[in-house]
This record gives structure tokens, C-alpha cells and sequence, in this order.
């Protein structure tokens, strides 16, 4: 089965640098990969996502970008901001419907 | 808004009690899906079902059961519960496009088994 490996497990950063999760996997049949945040007691919810026929795709500060040859995709975040700051889970499925599996995680800090 | 919600925040059980979990969206959706969250761990999947009354094993089924009677909600059953079953739960919902897969989750369940 699939899969996921992310690093790194923890991140600290100043406010207004820039951070970058990486996430690799290992099913080359996988095409959808999401990234989740949890903020501090809260349910994971969905910040961001990009499917195999898609290099990189943008949201303001965020973006994902995804190498299917290396078969590795990482999450970046620009300008980052003390609100940012939570845990960022990747995730990978190989086909529509299927169950998500994730990565470990990596808790994000970013100090002002 | 998609809700998904369960049964309760914060449980207590003890060694050997029959505990049972429920989550419930209101959006129609044909996946859902079981997660435990461990420190350290992430998101590990339990169990998953497609739609009514089928269910698939995810990666780590042993000690746990699920049963899916009405599309809206999914029950996680832990048969006799143990104190490495200590975890916090999460269900999620999930109704696949072509476009995106959100996935939505429930605020979770903290289960103590003592």
C-alpha cells in the first residue's frame, strides 16, 4: 500500500520567512495530494491541493508543488505569519474516492 | 457547510468495556473514514467504507470493527477495549470530483481507556 513520509517533523521560523514541508510517497499509481492544518485543539482542515497532471499550483502564501518523476511534493509557505503556526499533515491517494493516507505531520512555528 | 460531527469529545473507558464511536455528516457523502491521531504518529487510517453496509480495512484494523447502516453515519467499534487504544479519533467524510477530494473531518473523540 501507500505509503507517506514528511519532513520535517518540527519547523520554527521567524515571521515574514519563508517555510517548506516536503513530503515524499510511494505509490507512483497515487494523483491527489492534499495538505491538511490543525490549528491547536481543532479538526484537521484542507489548506491546499494538486492533482498529477498539475506541476504547481498557487493560493496566495501557499503553494504545492509536486515532482512525479522523483515522486516527492512539498507545501511552501511565504511570508509566514504567527497564524500559521499549527501542524501540516500531506496526504496522498491514488485514485478518486479512495482512503487519504498522510504523513506524520510537521508542526510549523513561526515567532514575531 | 459540510458537518461532520461525533458522538462525543472526550471518553472514558475501562480495560475489557465494549466501546462504540459515531460520526455523522449531513452531506450525502459516499466515503468515510476512521483515523487515530498519536503524538508523533499523524493520522493513521483504521477503517474506510465506499458507501452502505461495505467497509475496507485501512492499516491498523486489529482490535477494531465498524458497521455503516445508513449512508450519514459510520460507527467505529472497539470490541474490548485496551489501554494502547488511548488516542484521540477522528472521522472523516469525503465525496470525490474531478476537481478536488475534500476531505472533511469530525472535531474528533479523545477515548482514555484506563
Amino acid at each position: 500500500g501507500e505509503n507517506v513520509e514528511q519532513h520535517p517533523s518540527t519547523l520554527s521560523v521567524q515571521e515574514g520567512d519563508s517555510a517548506v514541508i516536503k513530503c515524499t510517497y510511494s505509490d507512483s499509481a497515487s494523483n491527489y495530494f492534499p495538505w491538511y492544518k490543525q490549528e491547536l485543539g481543532k479538526r484537521p482542515q484542507l489548506i491546499i491541493d494538486i492533482r498529477s497532471n498539475v506541476g504547481e499550483k498557487k493560493d496566495q502564501r501557499i503553494a504545492v508543488t509536486l515532482n512525479k518523476t522523483a515522486k516527492h511534493f512539498s507545501l511552501h509557505i511565504t511570508e509566514t505569519q504567527p497564524e500559521d503556526s499549527a501542524v501540516y499533515f500531506c496526504a496522498a491517494a491514488y485514485q478518486a474516492g479512495t482512503a487519504l493516507i498522510f504523513g506524520k505531520g510537521t508542526t510549523l512555528s513561526v515567532s514575531s | 457547510d459540510v458537518k461532520v460531527t461525533q458522538s462525543s469529545r472526550y471518553l472514558v473507558k475501562r480495560t475489557g468495556e465494549k466501546v462504540f464511536l459515531e460520526c455523522v455528516q449531513d452531506m450525502d457523502h459516499e466515503n468515510m473514514f476512521w483515523y487515530r491521531q498519536d503524538p508523533g504518529l499523524g493520522l493513521r487510517l483504521i477503517y474506510f467504507s465506499y458507501d452502505v453496509k461495505m467497509k475496507e480495512k485501512g492499516d491498523i484494523p486489529e482490535g477494531y470493527s465498524v458497521s455503516r447502516e445508513k449512508k450519514e453515519r459510520f460507527s467505529l467499534i472497539l470490541e474490548s477495549a485496551s489501554t494502547n487504544q488511548t488516542s484521540m479519533y477522528l472521522c472523516a467524510s469525503r465525496e470525490p470530483g474531478l476537481v478536488t477530494d475534500t476531505q472533511y473531518f469530525g472535531p474528533g473523540t479523545r477515548l482514555t481507556v484506563l
